[in-house]
């Protein structure tokens, strides 16, 4: 069964380091998704993409988050000078189109030293 | 935005007993999913369903669009069940999802 791919499942960085998360959306999907999760709290939409830009951000996705679909199959989160708040699990999820169900990768855990 | 209300927050049971999470939300939605989050933390797909009523295996959902609740059914529960269950909508009709996540409700099966 095709499935959301993510790498790496868990990252230590330094704070005011860049990272970048990467994931590999189902193949015939359009619609690619980064959302977040800090421990003990509910899911939280970051930013949709669809048709190589952004369609929709949160509040939450600010300067220092960009998002890039550098080929065919990857779709990357950068964070640019991450802060201990970055802390969290973050899901990259894609749907077929805009309105149809949204399956999710399993995670990446970002820990923010 | 709109607002997801989940029921029970907390939930301990005994293996081989049944039960009900309630999803309430507070606008009318074209997309309704139900995940199970694993103690690893993973997001599995239960259901997508924005209305009607669903069966896989021992889980079975039903969403009632016009009075705006979805209800998850765990039945003959095993420890593996064990996990938070989270209820997501978006309402947007045409355009990209944006799913409002619930805080969840935490289950807990007991052998």
């Amino acid at each position: 069964e095709p499935e959301v791919t993510q790498t790496p499942s868990h990252q230590v960085t330094q704070m005011g380091q860049e990272v970048i998360l990467r994931c590999v959306p189902i193949s015939n999907h359009l619609y690619f998704y980064w959302y977040r999760q800090i421990l003990g709290q509910k899911v939280e939409f970051l930013v949709s993409f669809y048709n190589n830009e952004i369609s929709e951000k949160s509040e939450i996705f600010d300067d220092q988050f960009s998002v890039e679909r550098p080929d065919g199959s990857n779709f990357t989160l950068k964070i640019r000078s991450t802060k201990l708040e970055d802390s969290a699990m973050y899901f990259c999820a894609s749907s077929e189109d805009g309105n149809t169900e949204a399956f999710f990768g399993q995670g990446t855990r970002l820990t923010v030293v | 935005g709109i607002q997801v209300e989940q029921s029970p927050p907390d939930l301990i049971l005994q293996e081989g007993a049944n039960s009900t999470l309630r999803c309430n939300f507070s606008d009318s939605v074209n997309n309704l999913q139900w995940f199970h989050q694993n103690p690893w933390g993973q997001l599995i797909n239960l259901f997508y369903i924005p209305s009607g009523t669903k069966q896989n295996g021992r889980l079975s959902a039903t969403t009632v669009a016009t009075e705006r609740y979805s209800l998850l059914y765990i039945s003959s529960s095993q420890t593996t069940d064990s996990g938070v269950y989270f209820c997501a909508v978006d309402r947007t009709l045409y355009g990209n999802n944006r799913l409002a996540f619930g805080k969840g409700n935490q289950v807990v099966v007991i052998p």
